[in-house]
């Protein structure tokens, strides 16, 4: 079953504009980690956030957790052209395997 | 380099035709995945197995056949009883236990014809 659920499905900005994602969840996790997926491509892992850890960055993201709302949010700041893909996040439930959302398409325009 | 390698990269099966997906990682990772991807969709788990000769049932495993009898092969069977077989399948690992993130490999992009 898909625990998380990000939104929005797809978002366009321009060049050196920030991307907010967002990520829903529907039970306790242990962590929760994002991952990016550039066109027919594997999925790549990006950052990993546990259940008592509010935000991390690393580079020019940056994610938050809110256990209490059970969501999560991605921040690209200074986007470019490489950073169009699709994200995801996926939450690991205390059950040792990863549930994987549906993604956001993200699109950066030059 | 250290890395997952899956193949082939695409795959054309016929109607009642059984085929098998190679993965194969030289990480030293105990826990493998295998995952389909269907257009615009997110990932579903297939099989996982968290060490050798061992090996679970995902959420979509009906018509799917796994063995783990390496630590670092995990090949998947797509059965004549998987209905709708065409996808993208990505195989994937991590250390044993929970709190790591898990590596990737491209992926293999199965058609029916």
């Amino acid at each position: 079953s898909q625990q998380g659920e990000e939104d929005p499905q797809a978002l366009s900005i321009q060049e050196g504009e920030n991307a907010t994602m967002n990520c829903s969840y529907k039970t306790s996790i242990n962590n929760l980690q994002w991952y990016r997926q550039n066109s027919g491509r594997g999925l790549v892992h990006l950052i990993l956030i546990r259940s008592n850890e509010r935000e991390k960055h690393s580079g020019r993201l940056r994610v938050t957790l809110d256990t209490s709302k059970k969501s999560s949010s991605l921040l690209i700041t200074a986007s470019r052209a490489a950073d169009t893909a699709s994200y995801f996040c996926a939450t690991d439930a205390n059950d040792y395997k990863l549930s994987f959302g549906a993604g956001t398409t993200v699109t950066v325009r030059a | 380099d250290g890395g997952i390698t899956q193949s082939p990269k695409y795959l054309f099966r016929k109607e009642g035709q059984n085929v098998t997906l190679s993965c194969e990682q030289n990480l030293n990772h105990d826990a493998m995945y295998w995952y389909r991807q269907d257009p615009g969709q997110g990932l579903r788990l297939i099989y996982y197995s968290q060490i050798v000769n061992d090996f679970q049932k995902g959420d979509i495993a009906e018509g799917y056949s796994v063995s783990r009898e390496k630590k670092e092969s995990f090949p998947l069977t797509v059965t004549s009883a998987q209905k709708n077989p065409t996808a993208f399948y990505l195989c994937a690992s991590s250390p044993r236990g929970q709190g790591w993130g898990y590596t990737f490999g491209s992926g293999t992009r199965l058609t029916v014809v």
